[in-house]
C-alpha cells in the first residue's frame, strides 16, 4: 500500500464547476496536510494546509481533513482554465518527511 | 524579495560527470530539502538538513551529495555513481521540520 494515494486522472469538469480531488494516506499518526499545485513544466506552489478535522477554506478553494478515515480532499469551486494543472496531496508522516502522492492532473474545459 | 532559487534551470551533463546543482533561500528557514521528480511519479526525497552543518538521507540518497555549511544554501552534487540522474530536480525550504515546504523553481538535469 502505497503512503499517499491519488487517482491520478484526468479530471474534467466544466468550466464553473466544482472540481473534487481526493487523497488518502495510511500513517495514522499523521497530523499535517498540504496541497500543491503544479502546473506543467514548473515547481509545486503550495495552496492549502490542513491540521485539524474539518473543512478550511481560502478563496475558491476547500481543503476537507477526516483523519478516521484518513482521507483528505480538495474542492475547486467556479473552476477555471486557469485552475487545469496537476495538484498533490502531501502527508507529513511520523518521520517528519513529507510524502507526496503522484497527484491528480485536472483539465478545465471552457 | 524573499524566494528560493536553483540554478542553472536547465543542465546537460555526460555520463561519468559530477555536476553540482545550486540552492539558495533568502526567507531565513532553518530546514532545506531536495527532492527529484520522474515522470508519473511523485516527487522522492533525496536529502535534508534541518539545521547547518547538519543533513540526513532521505528516500534515494544513493549517487547524490550535499553540503550545508551556510543557513541560506544547500547544492546538490549529483555524482556519476547515480545510475539514472535525468530528472526534474526540486529543492525546498521551511521554517522547521514539521511546518510547510515552499519549493524553488526547480533544475532540469539531461544526461547525454
Amino acid at each position: 500500500q502505497k503512503e499517499v494515494e491519488q487517482n491520478s486522472g484526468p479530471l474534467s469538469v466544466p468550466e464553473g464547476a466544482i472540481a473534487s480531488l481526493n487523497c488518502t494516506y495510511s500513517d495514522r499518526g499523521s497530523q499535517s496536510f498540504f496541497w500543491y499545485r503544479q502546473y506543467s513544466g514548473k515547481s509545486p506552489e503550495l495552496i492549502m494546509s490542513i491540521y485539524s478535522n474539518g473543512d478550511k477554506e481560502d478563496g475558491r478553494f476547500t481543503a476537507q481533513l477526516n483523519k478516521a478515515s484518513q482521507y483528505v480532499s480538495l474542492l475547486i469551486r467556479d473552476s477555471q482554465p486557469s485552475d487545469s494543472a496537476t495538484y498533490l496531496c502531501a502527508v507529513l508522516v511520523y518521520t517528519d518527511k513529507l510524502i507526496f502522492g503522484t497527484g491528480t492532473r485536472l483539465q478545465v474545459f471552457p | 524579495d524573499g524566494g528560493i532559487t536553483q540554478s542553472p534551470k536547465y543542465l546537460f551533463r555526460k555520463e561519468g560527470q559530477n555536476v553540482t546543482l545550486s540552492c539558495e533561500q533568502n526567507l531565513n528557514h532553518d530546514a532545506m530539502y531536495w527532492y527529484r521528480q520522474d515522470p508519473g511519479q511523485g516527487l522522492r526525497l533525496i536529502y535534508y538538513s534541518q539545521i547547518v552543518n547538519d543533513f540526513q538521507k532521505g528516500d534515494i540518497a544513493e549517487g547524490y551529495s550535499v553540503s550545508r555549511e551556510k543557513k541560506e544554501s544547500f547544492p546538490l552534487t549529483v555524482t556519476s555513481a547515480q545510475k539514472n540522474p535525468t530528472a526534474f530536480y526540486l529543492c525546498a525550504s521551511s521554517i522547521g521540520g514539521k511546518n510547510e515546504q515552499f519549493f524553488g523553481p526547480g533544475t532540469r538535469l539531461t544526461v547525454l
